[in-house]
């Protein structure tokens, strides 16, 4: 089974600039969410999807974080403009649906200099 | 606050010894706990989890303990192996009647296994 797909692997980006991920999640797995992990601490989740909707988006800084997924499959984090406190990996994870065991897949390290 | 921590940032084992990280949380309320090993470069990866009515659960080689009178959980790793050499994380889940699966996760424990 293939697992949760995400790119780039990395990005190196100046501030002000804007920047957009990738996931694409396990296939069949309603439920999608973003997670931010800044260097040395657990990850914090941004938003959470479930198929097409979006469940929570309560930690998401709306001002310049922005998601999407469309067609209820992949989906795209965009950042615009990036800060320098940006800088982390950003971790896309999928589950069955709500309640069931969410599987990460790699990040995207994203430096803002 | 709610917060979910490591009591030790950095742990150092021999391989084959039995190694112990320890999580607590201030969340009476989590009533599901997982432990993620995250190798450098890649995502967490579940280990073992335990709900709140249990105090002890056992895999292959891991034991999660729970005590909820203090709110403390452990993770026990028996004969540690260089493989096992990564970061580890407590998450706490608050459980909206098993509808919504919203974690937590803690700061993490670094465990380096020298051969």
């Amino acid at each position: 089974e293939a697992g949760v797909a995400q790119s780039p692997r990395y990005k190196i980006i100046e501030k002000r600039q804007s920047v957009a991920f990738w996931c694409n999640p396990i296939s069949g797995h309603a439920t999608l969410y973003w997670y931010q992990q800044i260097l040395g601490q657990g990850p914090k989740l941004l938003i959470q999807f479930q198929n097409n909707g979006v469940v929570d988006d309560s930690q998401l800084p709306k001002d310049r974080f922005s998601a999407e997924r469309l067609k209820g499959v992949d989906s795209t984090l965009k950042i615009q403009p990036a800060k320098l406190e940006d800088s982390a990996v950003y971790l896309c994870a999928s589950s069955l649906d709500r309640g069931e065991l969410a599987i990460f897949g790699s990040g995207t390290r994203l430096t803002v200099v | 606050g709610e917060s979910v921590g490591l009591h030790l940032p950095t742990l150092s084992v021999q391989e084959g010894d039995n190694s112990i990280i320890n999580c607590a949380y201030s969340n009476s309320a989590s009533d599901y706990f997982i432990w993620y090993k995250q190798e450098s470069g890649k995502g967490p990866q579940f280990i073992i989890d335990i709900r709140s009515n249990m105090d002890k659960r056992q895999g292959q080689r891991v034991t999660v303990l729970l005590n909820k009178t203090v709110k403390h959980l452990s993770l026990q790793i028996a004969a540690t192996q260089p493989g096992d050499s990564a970061v580890y994380f407590c998450a706490e889940n608050r459980g909206s009647g098993g509808s919504n699966y919203k974690l937590t996760f803690g700061k993490g424990t670094l465990l380096t296994v020298n051969p």
